[in-house]
């Protein structure tokens, strides 16, 4: 079946340092890769996506590329914010409809 | 914004009562999904609906079932609560580009 495992936090960083949060899946198919984030009191909410291989998602200075090869979609993002404390989810959708999450990461920035 | 609304957005209950948790929907899509979210866990599918009247069960849907009678409104039920279930509870829908939208979630304690 599919499976997301993504790194296990809680990431603690300071004002401007570099972001990466691993993600790798497991899919029988050629899914679709996605991330979520989750502020503090509220829902999920799409951050970005990539639906096939060698696509790089964008949102709010963060980026993933999906990489088939290493089954991979890691999150970057090369200067962070405050604001960008937050839990953050991998998921991926095969054809059938439903997303799978990874447990996800809680990010905290320290100014 | 998919219009999503989740009631009641905090609930306390004792073990064996039941509950039913609502959401309801301005966008007309036709996928809506129960999540419930728990540390450790990452979000995991409870039941998911297709259209009006037509429903299946996720990963965890021992102890819960749905309803679905009208496109905008989407039903969990819990016959008779337990403390297991204890947990938050959102509540998604789908749209054209297989992007899910999530609710403000509810959160349910039971004793």
């Amino acid at each position: 079946g599919n499976s997301v495992t993504q790194m296990e936090g809680p990431v603690t960083l300071s004002e401007e340092a570099f972001l990466t949060i691993n993600c790798t899946y497991t899919a029988t198919g050629y899914p679709s890769l996605f991330w979520y984030v989750q502020y503090p009191g509220e829902g999920l909410q799409l951050l970005l996506k990539a639906t096939k291989a060698d696509d790089k998602g964008s949102n709010k200075g963060f980026e993933a590329t999906y990489r088939k090869e290493t089954t991979s979609f890691h999150l970057e993002k090369g200067s962070v914010q405050v604001s960008d404390s937050a839990v953050y989810f991998c998921a991926l959708s095969d054809n059938d409809y439903k997303l799978s999450f990874g447990a996800g990461t809680t990010v905290t920035v320290r100014a | 914004d998919a219009g999503i609304t989740q009631s009641p957005r905090h609930k306390v209950t004792e073990t064996g009562t039941p509950v039913t948790l609502r959401c309801h929907q301005t966008e007309n899509h036709r996928y809506m999904y129960w999540y419930r979210q728990d540390p450790g866990h990452g979000l995991r599918l409870i039941h998911y609906s297709y259209g009006v009247k037509d429903t299946d069960k996720g990963e965890v849907s021992d102890g819960y079932s749905v309803s679905r009678s009208k496109t905008e409104d989407f039903l969990l039920t819990l016959e008779s609560a337990t403390s297991s279930q204890t947990s938050v509870y959102f509540c998604a829908t789908r749209d054209g580009a297989n992007v899910l939208t999530f609710g403000a979630g509810s959160r349910l304690t039971v004793l």
